[in-house]
């Protein structure tokens, strides 16, 4: 079946200005995460979703950063007044098991 | 504290060569890793599990317990191996705690 797809797959914005980034898990899997990475560096994680529970927040790097899943599947990350330091590859990953996690394709963001 | 560490950003090898990339953690218990594998283009997969004791693309990684490493391995370097590698391990709340990454060039 489709894997995970993210969209956009690129995104330029201004300073200040907020964004969204969406993902498109498989279907079935339960647990959905983002990640960030950044050039020359390997993954943050950032936030963790199974199921119905509360979502793990914990790799959120400030308050501008929120994610929600709406029914389960898609999945939104949203960062308002962006920062220069933001840019990054914002990666989304779905699993049924804790052990494979699924990737899709990422999401390039530049801010001016 | 649970933690993966890859000691090597990037590592450089001739074609034919032997590769090790290093992994190393820490955690109390008895651990599951995993390496994964971002090919340039390319989506990160997984490359290769310790508890299947696996061979994938001539790539093995053995769990040593002693010195906890899980350093992957592969006798004869191909140019397509040319990659990004990343040593994970299952958390005690299943979660993926993840190595920094080495970039793996292998030179013509």
């Amino acid at each position: 079946g489709a894997g995970v797809s993210q969209s956009p797959s690129n995104k330029v914005t201004e300073k200040g200005k907020d964004v969204e980034l969406r993902c498109d898990p498989i279907s079935g899997h339960t647990a959905l995460y983002w990640y960030r990475q950044s050039l020359g560096q390997g993954l943050e994680f950032l936030i963790y979703f199974q199921g119905n529970s509360a979502p793990d927040k914990s790799g959120l790097p400030s308050d501008r950063f929120s994610a929600e899943r709406t029914g389960g599947s898609v999945s939104t990350l949203t960062i308002q007044r962006t920062q220069q330091e933001d840019s990054a590859v914002y990666l989304c990953a779905s699993s049924s098991r804790p052990d494979t996690q699924y990737f899709g394709p990422g999401t390039r963001l530049t801010v001016l | 504290a649970q933690r993966v560490t890859q000691p090597e950003k990037l590592l450089s090898v001739f074609k034919g060569a032997p590769v090790e990339l290093k992994c190393n953690y820490s955690y109390s218990g008895s651990p599951e890793l995993f390496w994964y594998v971002q090919y340039s283009r390319q989506r990160l997969q997984l490359l290769l599990r310790h508890i299947s004791r696996e061979s994938i693309k001539g790539f093995t990684a053995d769990l040593n317990k002693g010195e906890t490493s899980f350093h992957l391995k592969k006798p004869f370097a191909q140019e397509e191996d040319s990659a990004m590698y990343y040593c994970a391990l299952i958390s005690s709340n299943y979660q993926l705690i993840w190595g920094a990454g080495t970039k793996l060039i292998i030179k013509p």
